[in-house]
């Protein structure tokens, strides 16, 4: 257990509807990171939280959206699903500087 | 855009042998991550690299950083198929973590 927890495990949605992930990070830290992880692409960055404020953006689609609560939890929502969506989505945390992140086991999105 | 290259992208070796995985970027870091994953779960730091020059050991892992800070070598001596899975570098600068798009490893016993 790396003490990142992402749930669901496995979510499969059909095309158009929208879906939310859900992450809570390691105890003490509060960056929250998201991730998206498909084969041809790797492992790509969507967007930083830290301490309930948006910190950076990378490649995150404008139907995609996140927020970090209080509690330091984190939810990705995803809408109007395409099949091109389909991939292992990360949530990562750490203490912020240039510290190593830690990885949830990740949500496994297949979109059909 | 900073981008991180890894090389080989597939690597299947038998159990023994030395191999050494590679990543590489035009781009200047002021740190290196290695990180390996595994199926069904998220990647897991195995070293960071700071200075240029550096070498780190764990066990039979040797991690150098090179002297530009652009780019890391990873060396496994005596693989085993423990080793077995996929290993990402990441560059940290500015901005969250780059990641390549990592070597797959499998050590065949």
């Amino acid at each position: 257990d790396s003490g990142v927890t992402q749930t669901p495990k496995h979510l499969i949605t059909a095309t158009g509807q929208r879906v939310t992930l859900r992450c809570s990070p390691r105890s003490g830290d509060l960056s929250v990171y998201w991730y998206q992880q498909s084969l041809d692409q790797g492992l790509q960055f969507l967007i930083q939280y830290y301490n309930g404020e948006e910190r950076a953006k990378g490649n995150i689609l404008e139907r995609f959206s996140a927020q970090q609560f209080p509690d330091l939890h984190s939810e990705l929502n995803l809408s109007s699903l395409e099949l091109g969506d389909s991939a292992l989505y990360f949530c990562a945390s750490s203490l912020g500087g240039s510290g190593g992140y830690t990885f949830g086991s990740g949500t496994r999105l297949t979109v059909v | 855009t900073q981008l991180l290259e890894q090389s080989p992208q597939f690597l299947s070796i038998q159990e023994g042998e030395n191999l050494t995985v590679y990543c590489n970027s035009s781009s200047v870091f002021s740190s290196l991550q290695w990180y390996r994953q595994e199926p069904g779960e998220g990647p897991v730091l195995l070293v960071t690299v700071v200075t240029g020059g550096e070498v780190k050991k764990l066990k039979r892992l040797t991690f150098q950083f090179g002297d530009a800070r652009k780019d890391s070598s990873l060396h496994i001596t005596a693989a085993q198929p423990g080793d077995t899975g996929l290993y990402l570098c990441a560059g940290s600068g500015n901005t969250p973590l780059v990641f390549g798009k990592g070597t797959r490893l499998s050590v065949i016993a």
